[in-house]
C-alpha cells in the first residue's frame, strides 16, 4: 500500500451504533488530519494530531472521538451520531514542517439513517 | 482570519483547450505557502501543485502553472491542453508559515470542472 488508505470506503450506520473509521499512512509522515467534507460546503477540519498529540479539536461534537496510536494510524471512533453527520470524511497527513503539503486518503463515505 | 474564495462553482472547457480557475484570499501575513487540489470522482484528492509567497517565480507542474500575483492576493491555475482526465473538483487553498504547530490549511469552496470532448 501506498500513501494514505481508509477504510472502509462505505459506511451505513443508525443513529445508535458505534463504528469506527480508520487511517493509515505509508509516507513517513508524523502529522495527521480528520476533515469532514459535505455537499456544498467547504472542507471542515476536525482534529490534528502532532507526533501522536492531538493539537486541534475544531469545536467537534464529542460524539466523533479521535485516537492516535502512532503516527502512522489515525482513527475516528463514531457513537450516537445525527443524520446530519452523513458525509465523506477524509483522512489526510503531511510532514510536520513549515509549508508542508497535505496528502489525502480517498476518503470513507458515510450514512447516517 | 484568514479566508480563500474561489469565485467560480463551475466551468468547462473543451477537450485541448486552456483553462483558468480564480482563486483570491485574504491574509494580513506576508509569509505562506498556496496549494492547487484535484478531487476527481473517485474522491482521492491530489495536491496539484505548490507556491511559496516568498518566491516571485509562478510554479509549473507539467500542463498545470499558476499565475501568483501576491499584491492583487491573486492565485490563479491554468491547465494547458486539457484532458478527459482533468474533469474534477479544484480546491485552492493557503496555508501559513508561521511554526508547524499552526497545521492548518484553508480551502475553499471548490470549482468543478467539465471537460467537453
Amino acid at each position: 500500500e501506498t500513501g494514505v488508505t481508509q477504510t472502509p470506503r462505505h459506511l451505513v450506520m443508525g443513529m445508535t451504533n458505534k463504528k469506527s473509521l480508520k487511517c493509515e499512512q505509508h509516507l513517513g509522515h508524523n502529522a495527521m488530519y480528520w476533515y469532514k467534507q459535505s455537499a456544498k460546503k467547504p472542507l471542515e477540519l476536525m482534529f490534528v494530531y502532532n507526533f501522536k498529540e492531538q493539537t486541534e479539536n475544531n469545536s467537534v461534537p464529542s460524539r466523533f472521538s479521535p485516537e492516535c496510536p502512532n503516527s502512522s494510524h489515525l482513527f475516528l471512533h463514531l457513537h450516537t451520531l445525527q443524520p446530519e453527520d452523513s458525509a465523506l470524511y477524509l483522512c489526510a497527513s503531511s510532514q510536520r514542517r513549515v509549508g508542508g503539503a497535505q496528502y489525502f486518503g480517498p476518503g470513507t463515505r458515510l450514512l447516517v439513517l | 482570519a484568514q479566508t480563500v474564495t474561489q469565485s467560480q462553482p463551475e466551468m468547462s472547457v473543451q477537450e485541448a483547450e486552456t483553462v483558468t480557475l480564480s482563486c483570491t484570499y485574504d491574509t494580513s501575513e506576508s509569509d505562506y505557502y498556496l496549494f492547487w487540489y484535484k478531487q476527481p470522482p473517485s474522491r482521492q484528492m491530489i495536491l496539484v501543485i505548490r507556491q511559496e509567497a516568498y518566491k516571485q517565480q509562478n510554479a509549473t507542474e507539467n500542463r498545470f502553472s499558476v499565475n501568483f500575483q501576491k499584491a492583487a492576493k491573486s492565485f490563479s491555475l491554468k491547465i494547458s491542453d486539457s484532458q478527459l482526465g482533468d474533469a474534477a473538483m479544484y480546491f485552492c487553498a493557503y496555508r501559513s508559515a508561521k511554526a508547524p504547530r499552526d497545521d492548518k490549511i484553508i480551502f475553499g469552496k471548490g470549482t468543478r470542472l467539465h471537460i467537453l470532448p
